[in-house]
C-alpha cells in the first residue's frame, strides 16, 4: 500500500517570497509522482509529475520539484511566489506497474499575501 | 486540450432520493474515476472504471455504484442520498502512465 504525507496543511508566505511545500511519500515499489493545484470552486490540474530520469522536474508557472528517493520525499519549490499563487496544492502518487490509481495528499493550503 | 465536463456545479437534494452524477470526457481516455473531496481529508477514491462496463471500488464504496456504458461517460449514483454524502465530488479521466485530468466538480448538498 502506498501512502502520502504533506507535512503542511496550510502555509502563509509574502509575496516574492520563496516558498517550499513538502511532500513524503510511502512505497514498496518505484513511484510515480505528481504536483496538481486547485484554484478555489475549481477541479485540480497537474502542475508537474516525475515519471523517470532526471529527478528535477520543472512544471508550469515557475514550479519546480525534486525526487528524492533515499528520503522518499518529493517537495515543491517556486523561487518568487505572486498572489495568484493562492490556491490548494496535492502531492500524489502512483506504483509503476500497477493500478492506475493514485494516492494523493491532504492538501496544503497556500496563501500569498501582498 | 482535455476537456472534463460535469453535468452540475451545485446540486441540492434531499434526504432518502436517488442522485445521478455525470462525467463526460472529450480524449478517449480508458480509465475514469470518481472522488469525493471534503475539508482535512484531500481525495479519497469512491470508484473507478478502467474500461467501458468494467469498475474497480476505490477506497469509499459504500452507499455509492457507478455506471460506465459507453467510454466517454461515467456516471455516479447515490441510491439513497444521506446527509454524510454532503460533499464536493471530482471526475477525472487518463489515458495512460497516471496523469490525471481532472473536471470542475461538483458540489452537492443533502439537506
Amino acid at each position: 500500500a502506498q501512502s502520502v504525507t504533506q507535512l503542511d496543511s496550510q502555509v502563509p508566505v509574502f509575496e516574492e517570497a520563496p516558498v517550499e511545500l513538502r511532500c513524503n511519500y510511502s512505497s514498496s515499489v518505484s513511484v510515480y509522482l505528481f504536483w496538481y493545484v486547485q484554484y478555489p470552486n475549481q477541479g485540480l490540474q497537474l502542475l508537474l509529475k516525475y515519471l523517470s530520469g532526471s529527478t528535477l522536474v520543472k512544471g508550469i508557472n515557475g514550479f519546480e520539484a525534486e525526487f528524492n528517493k533515499s528520503q522518499t520525499s518529493f517537495h515543491l519549490r517556486k523561487p518568487s511566489v505572486h498572489i495568484s499563487d493562492t490556491a490548494e496544492y496535492f502531492c500524489a502518487v502512483g506504483s509503476q506497474g500497477g493500478s492506475e490509481k493514485l494516492v494523493f495528499g491532504k492538501g496544503t493550503k497556500l496563501t500569498v499575501n501582498p | 486540450d482535455v476537456k472534463v465536463t460535469q453535468s452540475s456545479r451545485y446540486l441540492v437534494k434531499r434526504t432518502g432520493e436517488k442522485v445521478f452524477l455525470e462525467c463526460v470526457q472529450d480524449m478517449d481516455h480508458e480509465n475514469m474515476f470518481w472522488y469525493r473531496q471534503d475539508p482535512g481529508l484531500g481525495l479519497r477514491l469512491i470508484y473507478f472504471s478502467y474500461d467501458v462496463k468494467m469498475k474497480e471500488k476505490g477506497d469509499i464504496p459504500e452507499g455509492y455504484s457507478v455506471s460506465r456504458e459507453k467510454k466517454e461517460r461515467f456516471s455516479l449514483i447515490l441510491e439513497s442520498a444521506s446527509t454524510n454524502q454532503t460533499s464536493m465530488y471530482l471526475c477525472a479521466s487518463s489515458l495512460a502512465r497516471y496523469e490525471q485530468y481532472f473536471g470542475p466538480g461538483t458540489r452537492l448538498t443533502v439537506t
